[in-house]
């Protein structure tokens, strides 16, 4: 089985300041990492992927995420939060080796970036 | 088209009304997932087509949920008898490669169709 959870329902930050959305997730065999964004009465946009490879992975809009085999982890982050990074942000995992073709998400952690 | 495309965007519904969601996948696209997302929640997983054919359906509810795909292109979910708790945002998404191929396949979503059951 495969799952992923994002700890934080919410996460405040000042603009200008780093951010960082925390995801783990579980998997019995190799994880595919992904993390979507979600703006008010949009659809999910993808942000960013892990398949292999380098861990620290760059995506649109100045994000990145850190890939951590041992610790289960694909936090998102950014160097510098701008106001119109405030969405809804959803981690996602596909076991490549489980035979499971079907991303999971997470429940999503809410961004909210201060002027 | 350009993106997926979703209709009707919201729709209400009295407790044990048929509705019908549509889904216009970009153009091309070989799968098509369905995801049901509930307020605060992430998408839950209700089913998925490669081209025509209904590869899964685990993820639907109950035997009210019934989702078809009949040319390849667009897909319409249908939800009869709807109850309270089957309000939530369908979304759909589509994806050029066949899912569980080599490489990581990028969902691109539709906005989502509101269903709001009285």
């Amino acid at each position: 089985a495969q799952s992923v959870a994002q700890p934080e329902d919410q996460v405040n930050v000042a603009e200008g300041n780093p951010l960082t959305v925390k995801c783990t997730y579980s998997v019995s065999g190799n994880p595919y990492l992904f993390w979507y964004v979600q703006y008010p009465n949009r659809g999910l946009q993808f942000l960013l992927k892990y398949i292999t490879g380098d861990n620290l992975v760059k995506g649109s809009y100045g994000f990145e995420a850190e890939f951590n085999k041992s610790q289960t982890s694909f936090h998102l982050k950014k160097p510098s939060a701008l106001v119109s990074d405030s969405a809804l942000y959803f981690c996602a995992v596909r076991d490549e080796t489980g035979g499971s073709y079907i991303p999971t998400f997470g429940r999503g952690t809410s961004l909210i970036v201060h002027p | 088209g350009a993106g997926v495309s979703q209709s009707p965007r919201y729709k209400v519904a009295k407790r044990g009304q048929d509705v019908a969601l549509r889904c216009d996948p970009i153009s091309g696209h070989v799968s098509l997932f369905w995801y049901q997302q509930a307020l605060g929640q992430g998408p839950e997983f209700l089913t998925y087509f490669q081209n025509e054919a209904q590869l899964d359906k685990s993820g639907l509810p109950s035997d009210r949920f019934f989702a078809e795909r009949p040319e390849g292109s667009v897909s319409t979910l249908k939800i009869q008898r709807t109850q309270q708790e089957d309000s939530a945002v369908y979304l759909c998404a589509s994806t050029t490669g066949v899912a569980g191929a080599s490489g990581a396949n990028v969902l691109t979503f539709g906005a989502g169709s509101r269903l709001t059951v009285l």
